[in-house]
């Protein structure tokens, strides 16, 4: 039990259909991240938000689309990725953005792009 | 924010310790070391972080070196399940950190 979860688990899609990824935590935490890990390569941040704010976006395509309805809830939108977006997505939350709380993760989500 | 450097793979007997070395020699006053798993299909788990004392809680313990220039993760007793990937992080700003590349351990039985 990570208190953070995500689904779906595994995803795949064309590079013309948009599809949504879930993210919610359990942990009261205010502050929520996206990750992209691909293969061979160390985690790349994608996204902040902090009380639902975003505060970070590290120079992301457009094709991906962030949403933070609330502290609990982060949703990635995706439309017309390309092959070499496919990756693990993981998301994880943390009590706030500050220098000595550590983030939590969830299992991600495996996406291929076909 | 400091970068660390770790072996890339260590193997371990089951049972025994597990020391696992960082090494952040650029690492500033505030920057706290976080200590980071990964265990294949799943996301990353928190395990450990300090600033310049040495920590333990349930999972390891954390050796910093007086100078603060590197850092050992201690499982004192690994197991099977604790073959994962080991990622040494030292953050200032932890809204934007950098994970590397690790150390994979393997725990043989």
């Amino acid at each position: 039990e990570t208190g953070v979860t995500q689904t779906p688990r595994h995803l795949v899609m064309g590079m013309t259909n948009k599809k949504s990824l879930k993210c919610e935590q359990h942990l009261g935490h205010n502050a929520m991240y996206w990750y992209k890990q691909s293969a061979k390569k160390p985690l790349e941040l994608m996204f902040v938000y902090n009380f639902k704010e975003q505060t970070e976006n590290n120079s992301v395509p457009s094709r991906f689309s962030p949403e933070c309805p609330n502290s609990s809830h982060l949703f990635l939108h995706l439309h017309t990725l390309q092959p070499e977006d496919s990756a693990l997505y993981l998301c994880a939350s943390s009590q706030e953005v500050e220098i000595n709380q550590p983030q939590h993760f969830g299992d991600g989500t495996r996406l291929s792009i076909l | 924010d400091a970068k660390t450097t770790q072996p890339p793979s260590m193997d371990c007997a089951e049972g025994r310790a597990a020391n696992l070395p960082c090494n952040h020699s650029t690492i500033s006053g505030n920057e706290y070391v976080y200590w980071y798993r990964q265990i294949h299909s799943q996301g990353p788990q928190y395990i450990i972080h300090g600033l310049k004392n040495n920590e333990t809680n349930e999972m390891a313990s954390l050796i910093i070196t007086e100078d603060r220039k590197s850092s050992t993760l201690i499982l004192p007793h690994a197991t099977l399940r604790d073959t994962a990937v080991y990622y040494c992080i030292a953050r200032y700003n932890f809204n934007k950190f950098y994970f590397g590349s690790g150390t994979k351990l393997n725990v043989k039985p």
